[in-house]
């Protein structure tokens, strides 16, 4: 079955830093790729997606992820992150009727 | 307002008292599914339900029930709680599953089992 796997669990990092959270993903076919927020305290709301075409995704908020089929990755980027991105994020592939989702990464940001 | 409702927010019970989270969506979705969030493990779906009275277990369906007798809503139910099903639960519905459509999820409820 596909499964996803984040490698980072804990990014500390100051506001205007790039971001860069790695995510793999285990099925070689054909594969649609997540990445949700969940902000302290609320639910989880979708960044972004990718179906096909255009391996490169922009989502809200300013962030975009890459899909790179030779390395199995979907690694979501931030240019210059500011406070309020402080929040876990989740890389989520579906199959068998369900999301799929990585153990996810904290993101710390400091003012 | 779109929205998917989880009732209660916050509970605190006892090991085997049964209990209930009632999960509710406004937006006709025919697919609903119950997770929990567990530090380390991310989400891990316990059931999901492609459309009325059908439903069927996802990764951790031990200790859980469902039911889907209308659209709208889809409780969880934990006939006797036990320690280990402390944990944040989520609700999420989408239009229907498959790709290209989103799923929403509801606040999340942070159950205690003592």
């Amino acid at each position: 079955a596909q499964s996803v796997s984040q490698h980072n669990h804990h990014v500390i990092l100051s506001e205007a830093a790039s971001l860069e959270l790695g995510c793999n993903y285990s099925y070689g076919g054909t594969v649609n790729l997540f990445w949700y927020v969940q902000y302290p305290g609320q639910h989880l709301q979708l960044l972004l997606k990718y179906f096909s075409g255009d391996p490169l995704v922009k989502g809200i908020k300013g962030f975009e992820a890459e899909f790179i089929k030779s390395k199995f990755s979907f690694n979501l980027r931030k240019p210059s992150v500011q406070w309020s991105d402080t929040a876990e994020y989740f890389c989520a592939s579906d199959n068998d009727y369900k999301l799929s989702f990585g153990a996810g990464t904290t993101v710390t940001v400091r003012a | 307002e779109a929205q998917v409702t989880q009732n209660p927010r916050y509970l605190i019970t006892v090991t085997g008292k049964k209990l209930t989270v009632t999960c509710s969506q406004n937006m006709n979705h025919e697919y609903m599914s119950w997770y929990r969030q567990d530090p380390g493990l991310g989400l891990r779906q316990i059931y999901y339900s492609m459309n009325v009275e059908v439903t069927d277990k996802g990764d951790v369906p031990e200790g859980y029930k469902v039911s889907r007798k209308e659209k709208r809503n889809f409780p969880l139910i934990l006939e006797s709680p036990s320690p280990n099903q402390t944990s944040l639960y989520f609700c999420a519905s989408s239009l229907r599953f498959e790709p290209n459509t989103e799923a929403f999820f509801g606040q999340g409820t942070r159950l205690t089992v003592v």
